[in-house]
Order: structure tokens, then C-alpha cells, then sequence
């Protein structure tokens, strides 16, 4: 399968715990952005990365989340000491490039967070 | 004002009818203008990409993108019931604000 790949599909956390969400990108493709869509609402940008840095955050919450792409390895995206408004599905996306290319989404990581 | 704008809906067309969805987008300096279906409970897939103002034709799908008015739409020909699902018009900004931005979606459904 050459698409994104997110994993896991379903992630289930108590109040308080840590929440890893990992991101393997489309062959090829270097950008990676993570988005948030709670229930019947529409997807809210996060953060955008490419190898190694971090291009915007601005979408990101201050506290508690934080994304990282390695120079090997997948994108992951944390969520410390997790609340019940966090339960969301969170989605991955890639691109070829930085300008005009789209972006490509995986099937998402639902999180519940009871 | 919101950056991007769609009417949520929803929209019912009959089956074998036009459905017209429309967006505008608040930065005037955009250059790369998305369509993506989304069914329930699914991720988001790309439709069509237009970066050009006119019309760009794939199969059954037209883009139309008008950058002077800031407004980008999607016609769908010959509607089938399996083209309803929540219909999303995504913005790419300028050198320094590569981000993708959508807008809430606009739900449609195809009356058979």
C-alpha cells in the first residue's frame, strides 16, 4: 500500500495518559500535516512538518501536544496527559511538495479519551 | 470572516440532476484551490485541483475558480446516490502560509 499509513486506527485512553499517534507518509512525499476533526465539525490544521522541522505550528495547542518527523521513522504526533476534549479523529496528510501539490490523507487515528 | 466559507447545507438533489457547491476564501493572494469527499466515519479524499482561473473538467466533476471574486465551485453532472457525502473546498496560501484550510463542508445528498 503506497498511501498514507496512520496507525492506530483506534486508541482508547484514560484521563491523564500519554497518546502516540504515528504517521508514515505516501512514498515519495516529504511533507507531512497533521489536522483535528471533532464530530460533525470540519477539519482544523494543526501542525506541518517537513523532515526534521516543524514549518507551522500555529494550529497546534500550546500545552500538552507536540509533533515531530525523524529523519527516519514516521511522524508522530503526542498528546500528553490527555482530557476528555481531546477524543477526536486526528488526521495525517502528505505532499509531494511544499507550493501547489495536494495533500494526500490516511484513514485517521479515532481517540477516546474516557 | 472565516478563511474559507462553504454553506453547510445540506443539499438535496434528485438523481441524474446538477449539484452546484460553492466556497469563497478570505487571502486574496491563494494559489492553489482543492475539492475533497468525505463519507461518514472516513478520511478525506482529493476530487479535483484547479489553479487557474475557468473551469477544469474531470469526468462528471467541474471546478470553476474565479480569483478575482475569491470563489471556487464544484458541479457535479448526472448526480448519483453514491456521490452523497459532505463536500469540502480546501485553500492553499502563498509563500509563507503553505497550510491547507478548509472550509466546515457542505453536507449533499443524492435523492434517488
Amino acid at each position: 500500500n503506497a498511501g498514507v499509513m496512520q496507525n492506530p486506527r483506534h486508541l482508547v485512553r484514560r484521563r491523564g495518559q500519554e497518546a502516540r499517534l504515528r504517521c508514515s507518509p505516501m512514498k515519495g512525499h516529504s511533507h507531512v500535516y497533521w489536522y483535528r476533526q471533532l464530530p460533525e465539525e470540519g477539519l482544523k490544521f494543526m501542525v506541518y512538518l517537513q523532515k526534521e522541522n516543524i514549518i507551522d505550528e500555529s494550529g497546534m495547542p500550546k500545552e500538552r501536544f507536540s509533533a515531530e518527523f525523524p529523519k527516519e521513522g514516521p511522524s508522530i504526533l503526542r498528546i500528553q496527559q490527555v482530557v476528555r476534549g481531546d477524543s477526536a479523529a486526528y488526521f495525517c496528510a502528505s505532499s509531494a511538495d511544499r507550493y501547489n501539490s495536494p495533500l494526500h490523507f490516511g484513514n485517521g487515528t479515532r481517540l477516546t479519551v474516557t | 470572516q472565516k478563511e474559507v466559507e462553504q454553506n453547510s447545507g445540506p443539499l438535496s438533489v434528485p438523481e441524474g440532476a446538477i449539484a452546484s457547491l460553492n466556497c469563497t476564501y478570505s487571502d486574496r493572494v491563494s494559489q492553489s484551490f482543492f475539492w475533497y469527499r468525505q463519507y461518514s466515519g472516513k478520511s478525506p479524499e482529493l476530487i479535483m485541483s484547479i489553479y487557474s482561473n475557468g473551469d477544469k473538467e474531470d469526468g462528471r466533476f467541474t471546478a470553476q475558480l474565479n480569483k478575482a471574486s475569491q470563489y471556487v465551485s464544484l458541479l457535479i453532472r448526472d448526480s448519483q446516490p453514491s456521490d452523497s457525502a459532505t463536500y469540502l473546498c480546501a485553500v492553499k496560501g502563498s509563500f509563507g502560509n503553505e497550510k491547507l484550510t478548509f472550509g466546515t463542508g457542505t453536507r449533499l445528498t443524492i435523492i434517488p
